[in-house]
């Protein structure tokens, strides 16, 4: 059973709009949330992360918001730029690793 | 920075071979992974490590084994490769327990025919 979901496997916005990237999970015990961002042919790179203590974290133009009630995290990428153009895994600490959503592939058009 | 590297970028490997995918960390972390990522179903954990010589089952550890003789490096073997097998493979690593913070390496698209 899948404990990170993220159910949109694609995403397309206009450069200069905001992205909003959503994840859910069903163990209320994950700790820590993280978004990693991969392009193709390389590994996931660290994007940023929020502790299930807060619920807003923001880097620069990325922001992410922790609803715990609801168990349910979101990305907000604020402008949203050609490069951001990617694929974004939600993560959450598990017993043991993290464990990782199937992606969302984010296109940003120009 | 940490710097996973993973020796392979692409390999071809026939059915029933033995297939050995390396991995290696600079900076002395004590945790590595690996998964593999596939359309669809995301990034799945295979078998993980906490220590030299120790190693752990992941979701998905049918088929694979690990070999950790030495901190810096983790190895995965595909024991008889099969083309179900055919996947982006990722090696991680992270500093110590609790530290979430995972370094990936390029990966390695392994095809099997």
């Amino acid at each position: 059973d899948q404990q990170v979901k993220q159910n949109s496997p694609s995403l397309s916005v206009q450069e200069g709009r905001i992205s909003i990237l959503n994840c859910d999970y069903t163990n209320s015990m994950f700790d820590y949330f993280l978004w990693y961002k991969k392009y193709p042919a390389e590994g996931p790179t660290f994007l940023i992360s929020i502790s299930s203590i807060k619920d807003k974290n923001e880097d620069g133009r990325f922001t992410v918001f922790l609803n715990k009630s609801a168990k349910h995290l979101s990305l907000h990428i604020v402008p949203s730029q050609p490069g951001d153009s990617a694929v974004y895994f939600c993560a959450a600490s598990g017993r043991t690793a993290l464990i990782f959503g199937k992606g969302t592939t984010l296109s940003v058009s120009s | 920075d940490v710097k996973v590297t993973q020796s392979s970028r692409y390999l071809v490997k026939r059915t029933g071979e033995k297939v050995f995918l390396e991995c290696v960390q600079d900076m002395d972390h004590e945790n590595m992974f690996w998964y593999r990522q596939d359309p669809g179903l995301g990034l799945r954990l295979i078998y993980f490590s906490y220590d030299v010589k120790m190693k752990e089952k992941g979701d998905i550890p049918e088929g694979y084994s690990v070999s950790r003789e030495k901190k810096e490096r983790f190895s995965l073997i595909l024991e008889s490769a099969s083309t179900n097998q055919t996947s982006m493979y990722l090696c991680a690593s992270s500093l110590n327990r609790g530290h979430y913070g995972y370094t990936f390496g390029s990966g390695t698209r392994l095809t099997v025919v």
